[in-house]
């Protein structure tokens, strides 16, 4: 069982905004710590996607943005393209755990 | 261009041991925290281990506290995880990557299969 909970599973149609929730607790995402996300396409690493909540990488389009309140953070695609099929990952920093994951999102595109 | 290349994964039997390696260029890699990462078939992403650029700090997940071994060789750009009494729980991918302010992950590597069974 992941520290940090997604829903297993979002869909949306190409052109559709989709987004996934990462829900955390006190002592990780609510205690201030950063929130990231990574994409991992089938059969290949996962690569990051926003870092430091809101913040993306060179070369990642403005498509993707992040955002996070409280214990939870949000990732948001717009204009979804069936290159966005993927699974999406949220991680933050625990107190206790060190770096911590969440369960991971199947998004398809419809 | 930052490139990581795993090894030494393989098939070992329960009780085993396996030394992963991970080979970097590309970055100031003595400057450069790394970590493992793990992710067991089907399964999400696990934080196994990191180590400073100059080995000071270690850290480890519980699950591997004991059994696993991180470490680097600053003059060959290396990064190690010494694995011992596999089980099979243990089964994954391994990744290595670049731990960036022991927050984020920025660049990982291909990864490396290590399958432990009878």
């Amino acid at each position: 069982q992941s520290v940090l909970t997604q829903p297993p599973s979002v869909s949306g149609a190409p052109g559709q905004r989709v987004t996934i929730s990462c829900t955390g607790s006190r002592s990780n995402i609510g205690a201030g710590y950063d929130v990231h996300w990574y994409r991992q396409l089938p059969e290949t690493a996962p690569k990051l996607l926003i870092y430091a909540n809101n913040k993306r990488p060179s070369g990642v389009p403005d498509r993707f943005s992040g955002s996070k309140s409280g214990t939870s953070a949000s990732l948001a695609i717009t204009g979804l393209q069936a290159e966005d099929e993927a699974h999406y990952y949220c991680q933050s920093f625990d107190s206790s755990l060190r770096a911590v994951f969440g369960g991971g999102t199947k998004l398809t595109v419809l | 261009e930052v490139q990581l290349v795993e090894s030494g994964g393989g098939l070992v039997k329960p009780g085993g041991s396996l030394r992963l390696s991970c080979a970097a260029s590309g970055l100031s890699f003595s400057l450069s925290n790394l970590a493992w990462v793990r992710q067991a078939p089907g399964k999400g992403l696990e934080w196994v281990s990191s180590i400073t650029g100059s080995s000071s700090y270690i850290y480890y997940a519980d699950s591997v506290k004991g059994r696993f071994t991180i470490s680097r060789d600053n003059a060959k750009e290396s990064l190690y995880l010494q694995m011992n009494s596999l089980r099979a729980d243990d089964t994954a991918i391994y990744y290595c990557a670049i731990d960036t302010y022991g927050s984020r992950f920025d660049d990982w590597g291909q990864g490396t299969l290590v399958t432990v069974s009878s």
